[in-house]
């Protein structure tokens, strides 16, 4: 499975963009990049994923570079029910050649 | 329905107790995991079940026994656990091992504490 580095936390303002960046340099061309976030006393949850190229859905963008080593998730308007621990994933999900192993994430605080 | 349900919510266990977390999915998923997770930590994974099989054991202890009885259902059967097995148990499911690209649910875990 590829390590990843991401930052151990963030701050923000409230109704403001948040870029949260994530290194992986060990990536398979193969592997898709997961992002998963943690709300305070609750299960993970899926936020987007990509292989190539940029992604966008209702709760965010993901950028990513183009020697794919390193992407960013793009929360466009920072909310208060953002703050959590972000986690960059990458991986084949369940396969036999990686599962959705966690990091440590980045804990994001928003300020109202 | 998108909904990992996991019961109970809270456990609290003695060291010579047998108990069993349940964790249900409908959305016809053919994978299913195990997670734990301690307090400030990532959840790191414990089992993995591919269409009703175990497919990946990390090298968890045996005090801790999963079981997939069908493709809704998994359960994880505890027995003469340690007081620092005390976790968050989560369960998740996808729609199967190899899908790459897919995402996975979670349910909201299990908090068992063992004294």
């Amino acid at each position: 499975d590829a390590k990843t580095t991401q930052p151990n936390s963030m701050e923000s303002n409230e109704e403001e963009p948040v870029h949260l960046p994530c290194n992986h340099s060990t990536i398979s061309g193969t592997d898709y990049i997961h992002w998963y976030r943690q709300l305070p006393s609750q299960g993970p949850e899926y936020v987007i994923h990509g292989l190539t190229s940029n992604v966008n859905n209702r709760m965010a963008s993901l950028a990513i570079a183009e020697d794919r080593k390193s992407s960013t998730l793009i929360l466009h308007r920072a909310t208060l029910r953002d703050a959590a621990v972000y986690y960059c994933i990458p991986g084949a999900y369940g396969g036999s050649q990686g599962n959705l192993i966690f990091g440590k994430g980045t804990k994001l605080s928003v300020k109202p | 329905d998108t909904e990992v349900t996991q019961t109970p919510k809270h456990l609290v266990m003695g060291m010579t107790n047998k108990k069993s977390l349940k964790c249900e999915q409908h959305m016809g998923h053919r994978a299913m995991y195990w997670y734990k997770q301690k307090a400030k930590k990532p959840p790191e994974l414990m089992f993995v079940y591919s269409y009703e099989k175990l497919s990946i054991n990390e090298s968890v202890p045996s005090r801790f026994s999963p079981e997939c009885p069908n493709s809704s259902l998994l359960n994880l059967h505890l027995h003469a656990l340690q007081p620092e097995d005390s976790a968050l148990y989560l369960c998740a499911s996808s729609r199967g091992q190899g899908k790459r690209g897919t995402e996975a649910f979670f349910g909201q875990g299990t908090r068992l504490t063992v004294v």
